[in-house]
């Protein structure tokens, strides 16, 4: 699997867009970008994922660089309920490793 | 639709006592999958099964730990002994995989865990 690389912590005010990074320079043509989140005390939860192009859902954005060796995950609108351990991933196939993730934290 | 089934949600045991697990997935999912989460990491998996078959056990500590999946539904798993660092978060989940192919999207649904602490 290619390794991620993500900052282990970041803040940002209500009501803003969060904008979380993730470099995975050595991904492969095949794999793709996963995000999911994890609240404290609940099992991850499944966010957004990607291949090569920009994807958006309900809950969020994914943007991914043209040479894919890097991707922002955006929360539009945080609300204090989008606190928690967010993790990139970057796998093919069926199993998902997770690194330590980046803990974001929205204040009021 | 209830998700991905997890019980106990917690579970007090001393060491050397058996633990079990017990995980109910998506109705339809294919793919089961058991990950331990220590304090403060991510979750790493412990093993997979496509349908009632162990197809990824590579991580799963086979002297004390078990695990099955009968009739490829429920799953369980199993510690005997605990000992005090099995302490953590066990989670289950599960997905709707192809079979036999490894390449294009894959999205796990998780479980809300079992935290097993062993005194």
């Amino acid at each position: 699997d290619a390794k991620t690389t993500q900052p282990p912590s970041m803040d940002c005010a209500e009501g803003r867009a969060a904008n979380l990074p993730c470099n995975h320079s050595t991904i492969s043509g095949n794999e793709y970008v996963y995000w999911y989140r994890q609240i404290h005390s609940q099992g991850p939860q499944y966010i957004i994922h990607g291949l090569k192009n920009n994807e958006t859902n309900e809950m969020a954005s994914l943007i991914i660089t043209e040479d894919r060796k890097s991707s922002t995950l955006i929360l539009p609108h945080a609300t204090l309920r989008d606190t928690a351990v967010y993790y990139c991933i970057v796998r093919l196939g069926l199993e998902l490793s997770f690194g330590a993730g980046t803990t974001v934290t929205v204040r009021a | 639709e209830a998700g991905v089934v997890q019980s106990p949600r917690y579970k007090i045991i001393e060491k050397k006592q058996p633990v079990a697990f017990w995980c109910n997935p998506i109705s339809g999912h294919n793919t089961l999958y058991w990950y331990l989460q220590n304090l403060g990491q991510g979750p790493e998996l412990l093993i997979r099964y496509e349908n009632e078959e162990a197809v990824d056990d590579s991580q799963l500590p086979k002297d004390r730990f078990s695990a099955e999946r009968l009739k490829g539904v429920d799953s369980t798993l199993k510690i005997q002994p605990a000992e005090l660092g099995d302490s953590a978060v066990y989670l289950c989940a599960s997905s709707l995989a192809v079979m036999g192919h490894s390449s294009g999207a894959n999205v796990l649904t998780f479980g809300a865990g079992s935290r097993l602490t062993v005194l």
